[in-house]
């Protein structure tokens, strides 16, 4: 195992199609964050699980976003009727429940047209 | 409330030591880190630092945490033009159990 992995790295897609992005985290970590990158700025939260259960969605996730981790181990974000504002990088962290060492992925970034 | 603040910009000469600051408002956070990342990647963990230490060296980084002030600093030293990137500095809050980040320094060094 090397580390967080996502796919896909890259996604170009027309305003109003649904995206989906997937992340396997290291695989004794029990908890996989997700994240959004815009230009400029630094990550901003958008959910996170323990295990199978999502514990925190950030305010950032409208209905059209939606995560899931159903087995505990990978997760994806879907994206439903993307718009323009979507496009950005999605990153995906995992760590233990202990916390301290927190590894990200190398993102997926999203271009809606 | 959670916040963190970064100057956006530091420039060095190669060589130089480099000192990379941030401060945060929550008092309860556990663990504060410091990423790295260059053009178009993602987020490289360089160190972090648990609440209840003060310093914590790793190689050329060296981690400053003054707890009162709320102050974390980065330092790198040797600096070489392979470390021009954007520095994160993020805090994990217990309480909210998720990372707030600063918006980033960005580090040019010279030859």
């Amino acid at each position: 195992d090397t580390g967080v992995s996502q796919d896909p790295r890259h996604k170009i897609t027309k305003r109003g199609q649904n995206v989906t992005f997937r992340c396997d985290p290291i695989s004794e970590h029990n908890r996989l964050y997700w994240y959004r990158q815009t230009l400029g700025q630094g990550p901003e939260f958008l959910t996170y699980f323990q295990n199978e259960a999502q514990l925190e969605k950030s305010r950032l996730l409208s209905d059209r976003f939606s995560a899931e981790r159903p087995k505990g181990s990978f997760s994806t974000l879907e994206i439903q009727r993307t718009e323009q504002g979507d496009s950005a990088m999605y990153l995906c962290a995992s760590s233990t429940i202990a916390g301290g060492e927190l590894f990200f992925g190398e993102g997926s970034r999203l271009t809606v047209l | 409330g959670e916040d963190v603040e970064q100057s956006l910009f530091l420039s060095v000469r190669e060589g130089d030591s480099s000192v990379i600051n941030c401060t945060y408002t929550d008092s309860s956070s556990t663990y504060l880190y410091w990423y790295k990342q260059e053009p178009g990647a993602g987020l490289q963990l360089l160190t972090y630092i648990f609440s209840n230490m003060d310093m914590k060296q790793d190689q050329r980084l060296t981690v400053l945490l003054n707890k009162k002030d709320k102050h974390l600093s980065l330092r790198i030293a040797d600096t070489q033009t392979g470390d021009s990137a954007i520095y994160f500095c993020a805090e994990l809050n217990t309480g909210f159990q998720k990372l707030v980040f600063g918006t980033g320094t960005r580090l040019l060094v010279s030859p």
